[in-house]
């Protein structure tokens, strides 16, 4: 099936420092959403994206989809500790329906 | 507002056992999705509803899998007879349609270990 590049797999930094990842793909995605997930938990919806080009904020993370609607970036400004987790994009595909893609993921570390 | 309910949380049977898992979708939420996640496959689309009809059960790995929407506010997603494979953690989520935006929520999911 299609899917997304995410990278990195993973990321240790430094409480404060900004974190950047991001997701590709050879496909042309319509919508593009970031999520979260705690350890235990389900992930969590941080921000959604839905044109070309478009930049959205949401606190401290901030995404853009992607000039050729093939990628999509997540960026987080001065990490704390409960940054820690998993981050997944995911992309519903042109003439899917509701079916996202889902990315790998990105575990994040905070070191102190 | 409640979001997506799941039960079990955690659920442990033996293999050759039917299990059950539960899923209450976000009310006015005419989309509801059964994701299963492992490690090696990350997370993956079983089925999926609209307005209580299944629309894609493309993802549903085998007979053993079947799945029910009785109601607006009611799924279940039955393993019989359950192997140990399918240990992995099954979520539910849902959305709203609204033309071209999509948005799911998900639940906090059912960790299914099979012995």
């Amino acid at each position: 099936g299609q899917q997304l590049n995410q990278s990195p797999q993973s990321m240790f930094i430094q409480e404060g420092e900004d974190v950047s990842m991001n997701c590709t793909s050879s496909s042309i995605f319509n919508t593009w959403l970031w999520y979260k997930q705690d350890p235990g938990e389900g992930p969590v919806l941080l921000i959604a994206l839905y044109k070309a080009g478009e930049l959205t904020s949401n606190g401290r993370l901030t995404a853009q989809f992607g000039i050729t609607r093939k990628d999509s970036f997540l960026n987080i400004s001065a990490s704390i500790p409960s940054d820690v987790g998993i981050y997944f994009c995911a992309g519903l595909l042109s003439g899917s329906a509701r079916q996202l893609t889902f990315g790998s993921g990105t575990q994040l570390t905070v070191l102190p | 507002d409640a979001g997506v309910i799941q039960s079990p949380r955690h659920e442990v049977t033996e293999m050759g056992q039917e299990v059950t898992l539960r899923c209450k979708p976000i009310s006015g939420h005419d989309y509801l999705f059964w994701y299963r996640q492992t490690m090696m496959r990350g997370l993956e689309l079983l089925i999926y509803f609209n307005n209580n009809v299944p629309i894609d059960d493309s993802g549903m790995p085998e007979d053993r899998f079947s799945a029910k929407m009785p109601n607006a506010s009611f799924s279940t997603l039955k393993i019989q007879p359950s192997e140990p494979r399918d240990s992995a953690v099954y979520f539910c989520a849902s959305s709203r349609s609204s033309g071209t935006e999509e948005k799911q929520y998900f639940g906090p999911g059912t960790r299914l270990t099979v012995t």
